[in-house]
């Protein structure tokens, strides 16, 4: 299947830092989703992107749809605790059929 | 509005019990998909539906079924369970025209 590298895998910040994070894939996707994941819950949608070069926002985060059509970041400006929880990317392409594939996710702690 | 529920939460079975595992949606989506995530993995495909009565496979099929007799359910059974399959599970729902999907809160399934 496709795979979908999500980078950094964890990162521990202090409140009110500034975090990135990324997604890169092996082929073109057309669809970006970003999630954020509670420990028990389901993932939540954060911010879905459809266009190459698009940046969009959410409040506090940003993301993009990489020029390539084969990566995407998100950010997340003035962190707070209650970012705590773990970020996920998909996405889809032409190629994938009507599948979303997923990244690893990337574990976010902030210190108060 | 509840969005995608699911049931049950929680479950233990031995190997070779079966069960089936209910999604529910009151969003009207067309599109329905069953994920199972495993630690330090992104969320795979079992299977999905793009309607009524209609189920295709996804990613990691074997050893699961699904039916779509109702559009707003999507059953998945599992006829034999195998230790294999303790995971959690995720069901999700997306419009004909989003391209964005929604999520449960996910089904812990351990198999001893």
């Amino acid at each position: 299947g496709q795979q979908l590298n999500q980078s950094p895998q964890s990162m521990f910040i202090q409140e009110g830092e500034d975090v990135s994070m990324n997604c890169t894939s092996s082929s073109i996707f057309n669809t970006w989703l970003w999630y954020k994941q509670d420990p028990g819950e389901g993932p939540v949608l954060l911010i879905a992107l459809y266009k190459a070069g698009e940046l969009t926002s959410n409040g506090r985060l940003t993301a993009q749809f990489g020029i390539t059509r084969k990566d995407s970041f998100l950010n997340i400006s003035a962190s707070i605790p209650s970012d705590v929880g773990i970020y996920f990317c998909a996405g889809r392409g032409s190629n994938t059929g009507n599948q979303f594939y997923f990244g690893t996710g990337t574990s976010l702690t902030v210190i108060p | 509005n509840a969005g995608v529920t699911q049931t049950p939460k929680f479950r233990v079975l031995k190997t070779g019990q079966s069960m089936t595992l209910l999604c529910a949606q009151d969003m009207n989506h067309e599109y329905m998909y069953w994920y199972r995530q495993d630690p330090g993995m992104g969320l795979r495909l079992i299977h999905y539906s793009v309607g009524e009565g209609t189920t295709a496979k996804g990613e990691v099929p074997d050893g699961y079924n699904v039916s779509r007799l109702k559009k707003q359910n999507f059953l998945l059974g599992l006829e034999s369970a195998a230790p294999s399959q303790t995971s959690v599970y995720f069901c999700a729902s997306e419009t004909l025209q989003g391209y964005e999907q929604y999520f449960g809160p996910g089904t812990r399934l351990t198999v001893t």
